[in-house]
């Protein structure tokens, strides 16, 4: 993606939490998007976060520092459907979507 | 609410044919919707972005006479594959923005296309 970066590939446990992190390029910003995508499926919305600070959704949270061009997706006692793709994407000027490469989590019983 | 449809869920077509695919929003009005490629385990990729009532904005490396695309109205956007060939088979998938939101984009389920 441009300027976004996250990591390509997480491994967790049944039952654990996991924290997927994402940093973009902080000129033009108009929010932070989460989307999972599960394999041969359309993406999903999971959050969005225009302003500091963690904003919770049941067992997903996602937080946004706009200083530091920085977000993450927590997710919390993790089921084995949660093994998918989440992608992190940047609203810019234009209010088009420029997305990250996702990243693909793997839960484990 | 927001929920955006796509027709058809997959198509198998032979190489030089032409396929359409429909987008629809069934509960809203999108003044834009965007048309995405994705390829096997690769992220998104923003083809184009359709206008309602205005010429589509493509991409850097798309080409718009192959990829042709028409926003007619407030909830419907075809994207035509001219002369298919099998390097176009794909996952093609559209969002849809209502006109009265933020930057949220609402996704329609997606089209398989497989040119033989």
């Amino acid at each position: 993606g441009q300027n976004i970066d996250q990591p390509t590939e997480m491994t967790a446990t049944e039952g654990a939490i996991v924290q997927i992190n994402c940093t973009y390029q902080t000129s033009g910003f108009n929010g932070l998007f989460w989307y999972q995508q599960h394999a041969g499926e359309a993406p999903t919305f999971l959050s969005y976060n225009v302003l500091d600070g963690l904003e919770e959704k049941g067992r997903f949270s996602s937080f946004l520092s706009r200083s530091k061009g920085y977000s993450y997706l927590l997710l919390k006692e993790l089921q084995m459907k949660d093994s998918a793709s989440y992608l992190c994407a940047r609203a810019g000027n234009n209010r088009k979507l420029i997305w990250g490469l996702g990243t693909s989590l793997a839960v484990n019983p | 609410g927001a929920v955006v449809s796509q027709h058809p869920s997959w198509v198998i077509c032979k190489s030089g044919t032409s396929v359409k695919i429909e987008c629809r929003s069934l509960d809203f009005q999108a003044t834009t919707m965007f048309w995405y490629r994705q390829f096997p385990k690769q992220s998104l990729m923003l083809m184009a972005t359709s206008n309602e009532g205005s010429k589509a904005t493509y991409e850097q490396g798309v080409e718009k006479d192959k990829f042709l695309i028409n926003h007619a109205s407030l909830t419907l956007s075809t994207l035509t594959v001219t002369s298919a060939h099998p390097e176009d088979s794909s996952f093609y998938i559209c969002s849809a923005r209502d006109r009265d939101s933020t930057n949220e984009q609402f996704f329609g389920p997606g089209t398989r296309l497989t040119v033989l």
